[in-house]
């Protein structure tokens, strides 16, 4: 089967780092991509990994492990702003399979 | 203007009602999708369609029905809506030539009740 696993919610303080977890088991793989969707908005992309390793982008940072199925997302100097739901997502050999999303809430 | 549009971005139907929600790209992007998004079931592929006269069915397409009109529009027809039909619905758009990541670009939403 196809599955996607990721937290439901979690809380961090503002300027702070936060890690959010995401497994998975796909029937094929073409790269892993993380989305940022703010309340009864669209999803928008953030970043992309297909390859082993860490990308940097600004204040996120995406790492993959394709032999353990994992990778995170990192949001450092959090802000009130990344107050979201992060959604994983895997794009197999057609279509993307999308996690359930972690609600993320960032404290004054 | 914004890249992928959808319409009505809210409505509120009646049981056994047809309705037909309508999305329009100006990306250029090939490929067109559906998804519908309920509260902690996160993103659900309806259908999805990699061309004019490719459509193809994804995880939850039944009680639905789609018509690719052109490159730039595609529709999701619900043809005798029930309240289980209730969900925010999505469509989204890539394209494998395009974009070095090919990630999905999202319509804006559309609220859709069935009371």
């Amino acid at each position: 089967g196809q599955n996607i696993d990721q937290p439901t919610e979690m809380t961090a303080t503002e300027g702070a780092i936060v890690q959010i977890n995401c497994t998975y088991q796909t029937s094929g793989f073409n790269g892993l991509f993380w989305y940022q969707q703010h309340a009864g908005e669209a999803p928008t992309f953030l970043s992309y990994n297909v390859l082993d390793g860490l990308e940097e982008k600004g204040r996120f940072s995406s790492f993959l492990s394709r032999s353990k199925g994992y990778s995170y997302l990192l949001l450092k100097e959090l802000q009130m702003k990344d107050s979201a739901s992060y959604l994983c997502a895997v794009r197999g050999t057609y279509k993307y399979i999308f996690g359930t999303g972690t609600r993320l809430k960032v404290l004054a | 203007d914004a890249d992928v549009t959808q319409t009505p971005r809210n409505r509120i139907t009646k049981t056994g009602k047809r309705i037909m929600l309508e999305c329009s790209q100006t990306k250029g992007h090939d490929r067109m999708y559906w998804y519908r998004q309920d509260p902690g079931l996160g993103l659900r592929l309806i259908y999805y369609s990699f061309d004019v006269k490719d459509i193809n069915k994804g995880e939850i397409s039944d009680g639905y029905s789609v018509s690719r009109q052109a490159q730039a529009k595609f529709s999701l027809s619900l043809e005798s809506a029930i309240p289980n039909q209730t969900a925010l619905y999505f469509c989204a758009t890539s394209d494998l030539q395009g974009s070095s990541y090919n990630e999905q670009f999202f319509g804006p939403g559309t609220r859709l009740t069935v009371l």
